[in-house]
């Protein structure tokens, strides 16, 4: 199976801060990358796929790119709401897997 | 939006149906999914069927355990879920989406305990 390895585990941040996650595949998945975001308590909403497609409703200041086995998603300017839980998943090959998540916490 | 129930407690061994009850959209046009996430840990996808129900997948894990299935004139997604573990032990979630999982319901739990 294809392993995702998500860096760093947990990012500090500042309102209003640049952030940027980092998911590694185990192989090639091509372009065939998502991310989510978890709020505690509620269910992951999808926010790009196929690497570097916004899902409708989602704020420009997201943002996903890369393709192969090194992909990273944006948060441009880090908003109150948008501190969460954060998974890349891949869907190039069976069985379908998550990375293990990226919190991201007020600094 | 999808609605699942079914969940509970059950001992080692035992067997549990999920349920997910689709409104607003028909099951039978979208690939559908489960994924679960054991208590205080990651995402997991389950298991995959396509749209017409004649595909599916599992992870290793569930692979002769669980059936995915759906029920196309009541619009609703299931999961049969046989000879469960303690590991097991998880809240499931039904979502629409083959790529992008774009649409997921708020999930039931399981607990798999003697």
């Amino acid at each position: 199976e294809v392993v995702m390895t998500q860096s760093p585990a947990t990012l500090s941040v500042s309102p209003g801060e640049r952030v940027t996650l980092s998911c590694r595949a185990s192989q090639s998945v091509s372009s065939n990358l998502a991310w989510y975001q978890q709020k505690p308590g509620q269910a992951p909403r999808l926010l790009i796929y196929d690497a570097s497609t916004r899902a409708t409703g989602i704020p420009g200041r997201f943002s996903g790119s890369g393709s192969g086995t090194e992909f990273t998603l944006t948060i441009s300017s880090l908003q109150s709401e948008d501190f969460a839980l954060y998974y890349c998943h891949q869907y190039n090959t069976w069985p379908r897997t998550f990375g293990q998540g990226t919190t991201v916490e007020i600094k | 939006q999808l609605v699942e129930s079914g969940g509970g407690l059950v001992q080692p061994g035992g067997s549990l149906r999920l349920s997910c009850a689709a409104s607003g959209l028909i099951v039978s046009n979208y690939w559908m999914c489960w994924v679960r996430q054991a208590p205080g840990k990651g995402l997991e996808w389950v298991a995959n069927i396509n749209r017409d129900g004649s595909e599916e997948y599992y992870v290793d894990s569930a692979k002769g355990r669980f059936t995915i299935s759906k029920d196309n004139a009541k619009n609703s997604l299931y999961l049969q879920m046989n000879s469960l573990r303690a590991d097991d032990t998880a809240l499931y979630y039904c979502v629409r989406g083959h790529f992008g999982l774009e649409v997921w319901g708020q999930g039931t739990t399981v607990t798999v305990s003697s």
